[in-house]
């Protein structure tokens, strides 16, 4: 069975500050893709990155960047230089294993990050 | 935006009605699926259509339906609704590019039995 744990339910910090939401993961599926949604308070899911994996490098676009270890299971997103526009909640997923043919996403509960000015 | 749209934007209706929410993917992507995003449920898989067929069913329930059609836009149906069926519904589209493609979500329709 395929399972994200996000245990961090809520972080606060103030602007300028470095955080890093923390993701991991369960399969026992040897191809399989992970990913990072944002949703802002406003409702709609935004996508921010995918990962497959095969590559195990780290990302970086502007303030974010990613932290992705097979050898742990996890894949952490890191927000530099927080700005309060990133107050959100941010949601891991990983996709069903690919010999099955789906391509259902499997979400963490999400992490709600609050920047506060 | 991410080019998925879905109307309606609201709903608000009572136990053991009828609703279809309706999603139109972005161009040229033939995957929809649907999610429902509750607070006790968190972010769940309903069901997914690929070129008109259903392709895979998550957690849905029988009073939930689907389809897609030739134009590829979905409807989701849902009978005789509970309390419990309040939530926020997504629609997301995907293209065939081989592997795992990205999900692009829409807007959502916030669904609301009373």
């Amino acid at each position: 069975a395929q399972k994200v744990t996000q245990a961090q339910t809520e972080i606060s910090v103030v602007e300028k500050e470095d955080v890093t939401l923390d993701c991991v993961y369960e399969t026992r599926d040897t191809t399989y893709y992970l990913f990072w949604y944002k949703q802002p308070p406003s409702g709609e899911l935004v996508f921010l990155i995918r990962r497959n994996s095969f590559d195990e490098q780290n990302e970086i676009s502007g303030r974010y960047s990613w932290n992705f270890q097979k050898s742990t299971s996890s894949f952490n997103f890191t927000i530099t230089a927080s700005q309060v526009v990133d107050s959100a909640v941010y949601f891991c997923a990983l996709s069903y294993p690919m010999d099955t043919g789906r391509r259902a996403l499997t979400f963490g509960s999400g992490t709600r990050l609050q920047v506060q000015p | 935006d991410s080019g998925v749209t879905q109307t309606p934007k609201h709903l608000i209706t009572a136990t053991g009605q009828r609703v279809t929410l309706r999603c139109s993917p972005r161009s040229g992507d033939l995957s929809v699926y649907w999610y429902q995003q509750s607070l006790d449920q968190g972010l769940q898989f309903l069901i997914q259509y690929y070129n008109g067929e259903e392709r895979a069913k998550g957690n849905i329930l029988e009073r939930f339906s689907a389809q897609q059609f030739p134009d590829l836009h979905s409807e989701l149906n849902l009978s005789s609704l509970e309390l419990g069926d309040s939530a926020l519904y997504f629609c997301a589209s995907s293209h065939p590019a081989g592997g795992q493609e990205t999900q692009y979500f829409g807007p959502g329709t916030r669904l609301l039995v009373l």
